[in-house]
């Protein structure tokens, strides 16, 4: 299986860009970056994905390196309600659908 | 619009007994997961649906866990003779499409997740 690496804890301050990063140095040529979230007491929820190329949409900013061993999720103008813990998680590929978290990084973001 | 729907959201079982968790997914969408995931760790996967054929059930930890999806919509997770070890949280997550089978062109897919049940066994 492809793996994740990600910090255990990040704080942030309120107002400023969070910069959540993951390394993936095994990742194939056909998998996926996802990222997900989890708030306190309530499932997952999809943010971002990814494969080649940086991507943007509402939520968050994708940067993914031109070598695909690490990206990193962009959050740029953190709010106390993006305190959660972020997974990156690698899309296992073609034929596969399991999601496989890992334990992710808690973000604290601090008033 | 509706999300994914669990119930109950909490349950208490005494060593033994049997429980049944019920999923809600989004409507229309074809593809239904549950996931388990214990305190301080993230969500594991448990098994997969596609409409009401379970195709995945690797996750599964023992033969007291099973999972039906009976007219490919609302889902039961049934866990009998509950074990101390099995108290989690228990996820179920819907997706509109099916997974991306080899030689499709495909652009990822996003799982809504239920705001899960959480099992504790005394």
């Amino acid at each position: 299986d492809a793996k994740t690496t990600q910090p255990p804890s990040m704080d942030c301050a309120e107002g400023r860009a969070a910069n959540l990063p993951c390394n993936h140095s095994t990742i194939s040529g056909n998998e996926y970056v996802y990222w997900y979230r989890q708030i306190h007491s309530q499932g997952p929820q999809y943010i971002i994905h990814g494969l080649k190329n940086n991507e943007t949409n509402e939520m968050a900013s994708l940067i993914i390196t031109e070598d695909r061993k690490s990206s990193t999720l962009i959050l740029p103008h953190a709010t106390l309600r993006d305190t959660a813990v972020y997974y990156c998680i690698l899309d296992l590929g073609a034929g596969s659908y399991q999601l496989t978290f890992g334990k992710g990084t808690k973000l604290s973001v601090i008033p | 619009g509706a999300g994914v729907s669990q119930s109950p959201r909490y349950k208490v079982a005494k060593r033994g007994q049997d429980v049944a968790l019920r999923c809600d997914p989004i409507s229309g969408h074809v593809s239904l997961f549950w996931y388990q995931q214990a305190l301080g760790q993230g969500p594991e996967f448990l098994t997969y649906f596609q409409n009401e054929a379970q195709l995945d059930k690797s996750g599964l930890p023992s033969d007291r866990f099973f999972a039906e999806r009976p007219e490919g919509s609302v889902s039961t997770l049934k866990i009998q003779r509950t074990q101390q070890e099995d108290s989690a949280v228990y996820l179920c997550a819907s997706c509109t499409t099916t997974p991306r089978v080899s030689g499709q062109s495909f652009d990822g897919y996003e799982q809504y997740f239920g705001p899960g049940t959480r099992l504790t066994v005394t």
